[in-house]
């Protein structure tokens, strides 16, 4: 069946510092990526998403690319601020289903 | 546009009772889905709906069922409480529930099963 894989956390850096999570997939067909973010005590928010290779999904100074030939979904960011801190979801959705498939999140902690 | 919103935000039941939550989509959106959220297994599919009918359905135990209304607005039901039924229920909806649409999500209810 499908499955999202992304790196453990917590992922700590000081604000400024460039950031990368890693998110790679596995499905069948031509999947749809996303990436969601959870804030303490909220639902998700969508960040970004991409829906067919060579995509390149961005909100917020935030950037993943779709990339087929590796089965990846990595999410960037330059420079990350305090506000940045929560818990990140690569996701995604089979040809065809509308049901999310999630990894099991990353915590990003950013101080000052 | 309003939200999803997920009524009630926070329950407490214990073992054995019976629960229901409820979700009102975003106005115009016809597909509504519901996740489980826990430490342990993460986030994972419980089902969907559309139209008033299930289309898709996770792997959880027939203790967990669900229906739509005509206007949209979903419940989700759980029976016979487990300790283990502690967890966030997430409600998403979105326009079509086509893939790769993206999918609107509410707060939450988080319950606590004693």
């Amino acid at each position: 069946g499908n499955s999202v894989t992304q790196m453990e956390g917590p992922v700590t850096l000081s604000e400024e510092a460039f950031l990368t999570i890693n998110c790679t997939y596995t499905a069948t067909g031509y999947p749809s990526l996303f990436w969601y973010v959870q804030y303490p005590g909220e639902g998700l928010q969508l960040l970004l998403k991409a829906t067919k290779a060579d995509d390149k999904g961005s909100n917020k100074g935030f950037e993943a690319t779709y990339r087929k030939e590796t089965t990846s979904f990595h999410l960037e960011k330059g420079s990350v601020q305090v506000s940045d801190s929560a818990v990140y979801f690569c996701a995604l959705t089979g040809t065809g289903f509308q049901k999310l498939v999630f990894g099991t999140g990353t915590r990003l902690l950013v101080s000052p | 546009k309003a939200g999803v919103t997920q009524t009630p935000r926070y329950l407490i039941k214990t073992r054995g009772q019976q629960v229901t939550l409820s979700c009102s989509p975003i106005s115009g959106h016809r597909s509504v889905s519901w996740y489980q959220q826990t430490p342990g297994q993460g986030l994972q599919f419980l089902f969907e709906y559309f139209s008033e009918t299930q289309r898709n359905k996770g792997n959880f135990p027939g203790r967990f069922s669900g229906r739509q209304f005509s206007n949209s607005r979903s419940e989700m039901n759980v029976s016979t409480l487990e300790l283990g039924d502690s967890a966030l229920y997430l409600c998403a909806s979105s326009e079509s529930g086509r893939a790769g649409e993206t999918q609107y999500f509410g707060p939450g209810t988080r319950l606590l099963v004693l």
